[in-house]
């Protein structure tokens, strides 16, 4: 059973300050890590993806990867009241039967206050 | 362009009902995803299709049917609804590779 685990929340943050949300898979294959930002009652938006190990940074945000530990992170810096919105982290599989599919976790609630 | 579309927005069906949902996306993907998302169970896939002229089933299946029409097409059907489908649902289309997947703005589906 491939799996995503995420903290629900939710994570408040004070305005400026660095959100840091987290993502563990069990699936160790995994080829592909994505973060998506879904705002309350809208769809997912696709922020950040991150193939490799290490650090991938665009514009405030910061994706983390560590494959030997199997964790996926999420930083986004000089956080603002808009950031306040449900993160959802997806993986991958491996290739194969079906690694056109994408797991999802459950979502971690950020609200950052003014 | 528009991305990926869903009709309808809203849907209120009796149990026993039929309706089709209808996606389609201008970005020339190959990859098309129905997912379903309810409180607390996170976004589950329903069905995708890897490729024009195959669909195959995700993590939760039973009670829908799939269609894809062509490469831009592709429509999820509830032949009886049942009250356990009251849910919103999401239309994702994607790139081949490293799959990224984007979404459809979503039907919020009620089955009385």
């Amino acid at each position: 059973q491939k799996e995503v685990e995420q903290n629900s929340g939710p994570l408040s943050v004070p305005e400026g300050a660095i959100a840091s949300l987290n993502c563990t898979y069990s699936d160790r294959g995994s080829q592909s890590f994505f973060w998506y930002r879904q705002y309350s009652g809208k769809s997912p938006e696709l922020i950040m993806f991150i193939y490799s190990n290490g650090d991938k940074e665009d514009g405030r945000f910061t994706a983390q990867l560590n494959k030997a530990s199997q964790y996926v992170s999420l930083l986004i810096r000089d956080s603002q009241p808009s950031d306040s919105a449900t993160y959802l982290c997806a993986v991958n599989p491996p290739r194969g039967a079906g690694s056109y599919q994408l797991t999802f976790g459950k979502g971690t609630k950020l609200s950052v206050i003014p | 362009n528009a991305g990926v579309t869903q009709t309808p927005k809203f849907q209120v069906l009796k149990t026993g009902q039929s309706m089709t949902l209808q996606c389609a996306q201008d970005m020339n993907h190959n990859s098309m995803y129905w997912y379903r998302q309810d409180p607390g169970m996170g976004l589950r896939l329903i069905y995708y299709s890897a490729s024009e002229g195959t669909t195959d089933k995700g993590e939760v299946p039973n009670g829908y049917n799939v269609s894809r029409l062509n490469k831009r097409e592709f429509s999820l059907r509830l032949e009886s609804a049942a009250p356990s489908q009251t849910s919103v649902y999401f239309c994702a289309s994607g790139l081949a590779g490293h799959n990224e997947q984007f979404f459809g703005p979503g039907t919020r589906l009620t089955v009385l």
